[in-house]
């Protein structure tokens, strides 16, 4: 059984293009989060996606950050216009379906190293 | 205030030590407590979930005080494999999680 999977594992944008990261979750887990760790910080939770719906996007840049997790395929957050400050390690987790009141494990991935220049 | 807590160290002992990580959380309301291990910031590894009667697997043994909204890790006879950074999580229930900074580890031979 395939973990979670990211791709790119690198990505290398130059200030102003896009990003876009993608990650296929574990197989049975319809549950995705998205996370940033920046250089030398702890990572910090950024959306919360099930099959085509958003469930809680707190975490989310208000500008330039988007999410999305469709009916088929991976699920993929997009940056427009990075910037310098985007420069981060970003971490997708899934679990499977939530069957009580408590919190499922979540199993990252690899994750993308996105540098900006 | 960060949401969670942690003595980010370096914590430098001998193989075969017994060391303590300390972590403090502000929200009332969180419901899970995990510790996970990140090595040299690859991703994260849940090595345990946390329970209020303490619990313990192998030389690891995690311990939860919600009065206190205080949570511990305790490895014993510290192995050189034990070198990595050791992520407090807790959770609300709502699906995501809160990690602390981290603090690492370094067992020496």
């Amino acid at each position: 059984n395939a973990g979670v999977m990211q791709n790119p594992r690198h990505l290398v944008r130059r200030r102003g293009q896009e990003a876009r990261l993608r990650c296929s979750p574990m197989k049975g887990h319809s549950h995705v989060y998205w996370y940033r760790q920046l250089p030398e910080e702890g990572l910090k939770f950024m959306v919360y996606l099930q099959k085509e719906n958003i469930i809680d996007e707190s975490g989310m840049p208000k500008e330039r950050f988007s999410a999305e997790f469709p009916k088929e395929g991976p699920s993929i957050l997009r940056i427009q216009q990075v910037v310098r400050g985007d420069s981060a390690a970003y971490f997708c987790a899934s679990s499977p379906p939530r069957q009580s009141s408590t919190t499922d494990t979540q199993y990252f991935g690899p994750g993308t190293r996105l540098t900006v220049l | 205030r960060k949401e969670v807590e942690q003595d980010p160290g370096p914590f430098n002992v001998p193989e075969g030590a017994t060391v303590a990580f300390n972590c403090t959380y502000s929200n009332s309301a969180s419901q899970s407590f995990f510790w996970y291990r990140q090595d040299c910031r690859k991703e994260p590894k849940l090595l345990m979930s946390v329970y209020s009667s303490g619990n313990e697997d192998g030389r690891f043994t995690a311990q939860l005080n919600r009065a206190s909204q205080y949570i511990s890790l305790l490895i014993r006879d510290s192995k050189l494999s034990d070198s990595a950074t050791y992520l407090c999580v807790v959770s609300p229930n709502t699906g995501k999680l809160i990690f602390g900074q981290g603090t690492t580890l370094q067992v020496k031979p």
